[in-house]
């Protein structure tokens, strides 16, 4: 099975900040790799797919990018909206797997 | 509008079973696949289970193999979950999930199974 490990676990930012979050994978997963967002007791919502294709409604300020083994999303200017928790996912092959999630905390 | 609805969940011992269903709407039904995704409480996402379009392919995370059975009724634009031998493990919400590739762009709003003596 493919891991998938996410860093940070915790990440505390300010509005305004640009804020990363890596993804990385044990093998090579070309570009199949989403990113979804998840606030408490709500469903995940698919943000980046392919690497970096941006969801439709999904506003520029989250981007991604990488390919291979290690995958990154950014948000270039956290908003108020944005203090949540973040998911990669790789879909290269089954089993697909998760990483284990980043929160995204006001500082 | 894509809807996607569970039902089924709820509170069984351990080594029960239980089968959840997902109906579809606002879309072809019958030309996705279509997945099944947990998240424990307080956890990270699993993926659970997919089964093709037409049925003829599935897969199954190693953790449920064996015990879980994913199924679809095209006619009904109903997806299934069969799950026996539940263990206290098996606890969490269970979605089900459209997939675009892969990855997924719709999800239900998920249902709660609890397996607790």
């Amino acid at each position: 099975d493919i891991q998938m490990t996410q860093s940070p676990s915790t990440l505390s930012a300010s509005v305004g900040d640009r804020v990363t979050i890596t993804c990385r994978a044990s093998q090579s997963i070309s570009y199949w790799l989403a990113w979804y967002q998840q606030k408490p007791g709500k469903v995940p919502k698919l943000l980046i797919y392919k690497a970096s294709s941006l969801e439709s409604g999904v506003p520029s300020r989250f981007s991604g990018s990488g390919s291979g083994t290690e995958f990154t999303l950014t948000i270039s200017s956290l908003q108020p909206d944005d203090f949540t928790t973040y998911f990669c996912q790789q879909y290269n092959s089954f089993p697909w797997t998760f990483g284990q999630g980043t929160k995204v905390e006001i500082k | 509008e894509v809807q996607l609805v569970e039902s089924g969940g709820g509170l069984v011992k351990p080594g029960g079973s239980l089968r959840l269903s997902c109906a579809a709407s606002g879309f072809t039904f019958s030309s996705y696949s279509m997945n099944w995704v947990r998240q424990a409480p307080g956890k990270g996402l699993e993926w659970v289970s997919s089964i093709t379009s037409s049925g003829a392919n599935i897969y199954y995370a190693d953790s449920v193999k064996g015990r879980f059975t994913i199924s679809r009724d095209n006619a009904k634009n109903s997806l299934y979950l069969q799950m026996n031998s539940l263990r206290a493990e098996d606890t969490a919400v269970y979605y089900c999930a459209r997939p675009r590739g892969g990855c997924f762009d719709f999800w239900g709003q998920g249902t709660l199974v609890t397996v607790s003596s």
